[in-house]
């Protein structure tokens, strides 16, 4: 089991660039979330995704991001314009089932990302 | 949501039991509480998950009260290597959208 993983790890850009992160879930899961985490507000849930459906983008902060899940191994989170506010790290998380109640969150390492 | 509070950090010494505690008091019935450990760098990785009372496996215990509105992480023995910040979360199946972190507890051990 290789695990959830993200990339690139780094990602270094300016502002007004568009901004492509990825993930692979761990095969069999069909859960999939996309986390951001900064000092100031710690851990935010943006979005996931069940059976490569999106079930709730409540947390994606602005029309500049964007994610989608085109099957069940792949999922990307794009940022068009990019801001300098923006700058965070940014997690992908699998799991199967109902989660929260058998199935604990598996993280990838996370892509961090600088918007200069 | 079911938020849940944290002491912001803790110290404690090598070969030392450390006690962790989450207080959820608005914890739903159908609620499961997660904790998960972070590593600089690096996502969480979950460590203990229970429901009621006391679930224990080779890293951790976790001792749920009757009420259900608080747990309490149990690190045996801990070493240098388990500094790290450790997350509480409750959520239900129903929804994911509930799986909230709060903002994690600051571990440091001391040689």
């Amino acid at each position: 089991d290789a695990g959830v993983i993200q990339s690139p790890r780094h990602e270094v850009t300016e502002m007004g660039q568009e901004v492509t992160l990825r993930c692979k879930p761990i095969s069999g899961h069909d859960y999939l979330f996309w986390y951001r985490q900064t000092m100031m507000r710690g851990l935010e849930l943006l979005i996931y995704f069940n059976n490569n459906v999106p079930i709730d983008d409540s947390g994606m902060p602005e029309d500049r991001f964007s994610a989608k899940m085109p099957n069940a191994s792949f999922s990307t989170l794009k940022i068009q314009p990019s801001e300098p506010r923006d700058s965070a790290v940014y997690f992908c998380a699998s799991s199967w089932g109902a989660t929260g109640t058998n199935s604990p969150l598996h993280f990838g390492n996370g892509t961090r990302l600088t918007v200069t | 949501l079911a938020k849940t509070t944290q002491p912001i950090s803790m110290d404690s010494y090598e070969g030392q039991e450390v006690n962790i505690t989450c207080s959820h008091n608005n914890i739903a019935t159908n609620d499961y509480i997660t904790w998960y450990q972070q590593f600089p760098s690096q996502g969480p990785r979950f460590i203990i998950q229970g429901y009621k009372t006391k679930v224990t496996n080779e890293v951790a215990s976790l001792f749920i009260p009757a009420d259900r509105k608080s747990s309490t992480l149990s690190l045996p023995r801990v070493s240098l290597s388990d500094t790290a910040v450790y997350y509480c979360l409750v959520g239900a199946g129903g929804s994911a959208r509930q799986l909230t972190f709060g903002s994690g507890t600051q571990l440091t051990v001391l040689p």
